[in-house]
């Protein structure tokens, strides 16, 4: 049960896009459409962003925008906002557990 | 409005028990499966435990880090998830989320509570 793998920071200027990957293994994120993206701002609980791979849950902007290639999934933000920076992290269903990456945390310049 | 609730978190002694709960409201419990996910101080978060929902509801996962410690459990007619915590470790200290699952079997996170935090120390 080894968790994701993602880069641990990410930065960008206001108005810009980031992207944050989310690489798995051919028996989880390569083998289900079921990768969901969390934000966690400092204190705070766990937000969905995006839930099977691209979907927008009601209420989030579609500045958030998601994809997957293969095992390695990916979270695009673009128009950069101050309010964005915050821990990001990739989840995905691994059949009979569930994966966590160990988070990007996203410095908005 | 979904809401969870989560309580019992406390200081324990390594070796010890605790029993955690998670109340829930503003959906209809049984239909869907329910997690506990913990985010050690400083750390990432990490799936612990999974329940399913619906007609098959009870069936239930563990991450490896707490199998045969810990036990997860549901009362559908109180709306409230536990999670019975055994033989805890130092490395089990954390802040403990519950969260409900947008379907009945377990796939993803859509809902979670504030955590409740779990400290194992002497």
């Amino acid at each position: 049960q080894s968790a994701l793998t993602q880069p641990p920071s990410a930065s960008g200027s206001p108005g810009q896009s980031v992207t944050f990957s989310c690489t798995g293994t051919s028996s989880d994120v390569g083998a289900y459409n079921y990768v969901s993206w969390y934000q966690q701002r400092p204190g705070k609980a766990p937000k969905l962003v995006i839930y099977e791979v691209y979907k927008r849950p009601s209420g989030v902007p579609d500045r958030f925008s998601g994809s997957k290639s293969g095992n390695t999934a990916s979270l695009i933000v673009s128009g950069l906002q101050a309010d964005d920076e915050a821990d990001y992290y990739c989840s995905s269903y691994g059949g009979s557990n569930w994966l966590f990456g160990g988070g990007t945390k996203l410095t908005v310049l | 409005e979904v809401h969870l609730l989560e309580s019992g978190g406390d200081l324990v002694q390594p070796g010890g028990s605790l029993r955690l709960s998670c109340a829930a409201s503003g959906f209809t419990f049984n239909a869907h499966a329910m997690s506990w996910v913990r985010q050690a101080p400083g750390k990432g978060l990490e799936w612990v435990s999974l329940i399913t929902g619906g007609t098959g509801s009870g069936t239930t996962y563990y991450a490896d880090s707490v199998k045969g410690r810990f036990t997860i459990s549901r009362d559908n007619s109180k709306n409230t998830l536990f999670l019975q915590m055994n033989g805890l470790r130092a490395d089990d200290t954390a802040v403990y989320y519950c969260g409900r699952d947008f379907y009945t079997s377990g796939r993803w996170i859509d809902y979670w509570g504030q955590g409740t935090l779990v400290t194992v120390s002497s």
